[in-house]
């Protein structure tokens, strides 16, 4: 199946810092999407993105589906972005999602 | 964006009983899923509910540890049957929409 990889596995940042989060994929996708679990474990979705790029406030990403890597960035980070960021993708005519390992990403005041 | 519920939130059970999930999604939904989260660890898929029949497990899991039901298009249960300790994770349940899946809040098992 596809594989899902995910870096760097763990990240500390000061507040205010920007910051870029990876995701490789071994296969061609049809849906890519990037989720936040809060420290309560709730998945936030952030982007559905299988290609191309998309902003939303201080977060943006972008995928190249062709070299099979998504990045998603965050600018002027604050304390509660920290949690797990997770991207995830599904490929063929499934809806199944295949999750990589995850970023935990913790910002210090 | 799609509404999902669960319920409960969290249980702590004891060693060889069950515990049903139950999950609740809007209208937007066509695909429901099941997903187990193992502490510390990433998400993985338990099986995908069909409507109106049995459900399709993925390898590692079988009907009779974890039986699904989806009797309607927006609602769907999980049960956890004869629990151990290594059942004790977060589950959540979860839905496609608008090319988007979206999860509930998870249902915090711990199994004693």
């Amino acid at each position: 199946g596809i594989q899902v990889e995910q870096s760097p596995p763990d990240l500390i940042l000061q507040e205010g810092a920007n910051s870029t989060l990876r995701c490789n994929f071994s296969d061609s996708v049809n849906n890519l999407q990037w989720f936040h679990q809060n420290p309560w474990g709730q998945l936030i979705n952030l982007f559905y993105i299988p290609s191309g790029t998309k902003q939303n406030g201080r977060l943006s990403a972008t995928t190249v589906a062709t070299e099979r890597y998504s990045l998603l960035y965050i600018s002027s980070s604050q304390t509660t972005d920290s949690g797990v960021y997770f991207c995830a993708v599904s490929q063929g005519g499934s809806e199944k999602l295949v999750f990589g390992k995850g970023t935990k990403l913790t910002v210090n005041p | 964006s799609a509404v999902i519920s669960q319920k409960p939130s969290r249980d702590i059970c004891q060693r060889g009983t069950s515990l049903t999930i139950q999950c609740q999604v809007d209208s937007q939904v066509t695909m429901m899923f099941w997903y187990r989260q193992q502490p510390g660890q990433s998400l993985t898929l338990i099986a995908t509910a069909n409507q109106g029949s049995e459900a399709t497990y993925e390898s590692g899991f079988v009907i009779d540890k974890f039986p699904i039901s989806r009797p309607n298009l927006t609602f769907s249960t999980l049960t956890v049957s004869n629990m151990s300790p290594e059942d004790s994770s977060i589950y959540l349940c979860s839905g496609t929409g608008y090319n988007e899946q979206f999860f509930g809040p998870g249902t915090r098992l711990t199994v004693l």
